[in-house]
């Protein structure tokens, strides 16, 4: 089945920092989600990409399909910004559809 | 519009038991999938309803099962639980099956002893 890293698996930051989010996958894929899970586990939707770019206040993420690929950027950051940033990608299968999830990168930000 | 909706949020149950947690989707959206979230295993994809037909599965065993009405609102069954199955369940709802946004509910968590 398809693989989905991401990278860095932690991330401490000072408030006000901007940061970098990596997500690699092994196959086309024809659907790229970025969540934010938040302290009680729901999974709040930050990005629907599975390619181009979007931008949504102070978070941005780009898809590069091609190169399998998707970045999502946090400027300016802020200490609710903490939690754990799951990327997920779908594969087309002709009897249904699933999300594979990354192992996810935990945020700290500092005040 | 409201979003989807889980119940119940905690569940306690004892090793052996089953357990059926519910899940109604956004107004509109017809398929739901699952998930269970362990800290070992990460988050992963139990199984895909649409139009009540099961339409895609992950690797759970058997006594993972789940169904769908014509609501669209789903269940899911969990039967004879091992100590293992204690994870955050959680639900998904998307406009049709395929590349479409999914949304998720708040999660059930569930602790076996």
């Amino acid at each position: 089945g398809i693989q989905v890293e991401q990278s860095p698996p932690d991330l401490i930051l000072q408030e006000g920092a901007n940061s970098t989010l990596r997500c690699n996958f092994s196959d086309s894929v024809n659907n790229l989600q970025w969540f934010h899970q938040n302290p009680w586990g729901q999974l709040i939707n930050l990005f629907y990409i599975p390619s181009g770019t979007k931008q949504n206040g102070r978070l941005s993420a780009t898809t590069v399909a091609t190169e399998r690929y998707s970045l999502l950027y946090i400027s300016s950051s802020q200490t609710t910004d903490s939690g754990v940033y799951f990327c997920a990608v779908e594969v087309a299968e002709t009897s249904g559809s699933r999300l594979t999830f990354g192992e996810g990168t935990q945020l700290t930000v500092n005040p | 519009k409201a979003g989807v909706t889980q119940t119940p949020r905690y569940l306690i149950k004892t090793r052996g038991q089953q357990v059926t947690l519910s899940c109604s989707p956004i107004s509109g959206h017809r398929s739901v999938s699952w998930y269970q979230q362990t800290p070992g295993q990460g988050l992963q994809f139990l199984f895909e309803y649409f139009s009540e037909t099961q339409r895609n599965k992950g690797n759970f065993p058997g006594r993972f099962s789940g169904r769908q009405f014509s609501n669209s609102r789903s269940e899911m069954n969990v039967s004879t639980l091992e100590l293992g199955d204690s994870a955050l369940y959680l639900c998904a709802s998307s406009l049709f099956q395929g590349a479409y946004e999914q949304y998720f509910g708040p999660g059930t968590r569930l602790t076996v002893t």
